[in-house]
């Protein structure tokens, strides 16, 4: 089965609204991080959180490792917050650093 | 400004032909990474490197090669390409020690016709 599952798959918000996007893994982590992709474009790291709770202006990001979870929450959203959130797992044993993505949320807002 | 860079930006192959996509980083980091990102399947590890002649096989390597010669370059390479190799590759390199520090190239797009 597939190790990360992102929900939900698409969200769409009012201008100003505020959004959560959950991560949920089948497996034990090393790390887990939260990249923002715009249509068409690269991926920019947003968070680097393997547990705990970090903050980055209008972001939050929470990972609970006993319940499996990591979470991504974007408060007052605006239009340039739209775009694809990705969230991707680091498993241990692998000193290769190598990441297992989910799916992705795609974010749409609405003016 | 450390970055990596992937070139071709765009490519139009024949089925059954070579091709060779590339990536330069001046991130000084030991190891890379190719992804390959579809609709449904979100980014998948093809081929990975932990330094200058090493290259291993990631989740999808069939059909792929790579070849890392030397710590700022990493190559996939599609010897006999196909239509399912369609899509859209990303290159990354990434700290042994930080798994934070991790940067992803600007993606080529690939169309296999």
């Amino acid at each position: 089965g597939q190790q990360v599952q992102q929900s939900p798959a698409s969200l769409v918000l009012q201008e100003g609204e505020n959004a959560e996007l959950q991560c949920n893994f089948s497996t034990s982590l090393n790390s887990m991080q939260w990249f923002y992709q715009r249509p068409g474009g690269s991926l920019v790291s947003l968070f680097y959180n393997p547990s705990g709770t970090k903050h980055s202006g209008r972001l939050t990001s929470t990972t609970v490792i006993k319940e499996r979870r990591s979470s991504l929450h974007i408060s007052s959203s605006q239009t340039t917050d739209s775009g694809t959130y990705l969230c991707a797992l680091g498993l241990p044993g692998t000193g290769s650093n190598r990441l297992t993505f989910g799916k992705g949320t795609k974010f749409s807002l609405i003016p | 400004e450390a970055a990596v860079t992937q070139s071709p930006r765009n490519k139009v192959a024949v089925t059954g032909g070579k091709v060779t996509l590339s990536c330069n980083q001046t991130n000084n980091h030991n190891n890379m990474y190719w992804y390959r990102q579809d609709t449904g399947h979100g980014l998948r590890l093809i081929h990975y490197s932990y330094g200058a002649g090493s290259t291993e096989k990631g989740d999808i390597p069939d059909g792929y090669k790579a070849s890392r010669p030397s710590q700022e370059n990493f190559s996939l390479i599609l010897e006999l390409a196909t239509p399912s190799q369609t899509s859209v590759y990303f290159c990354a390199s990434g700290d042994r020690a930080a798994n934070s520090d991790y940067t992803f190239g600007s993606g080529t797009r690939l169309l296999v016709i």
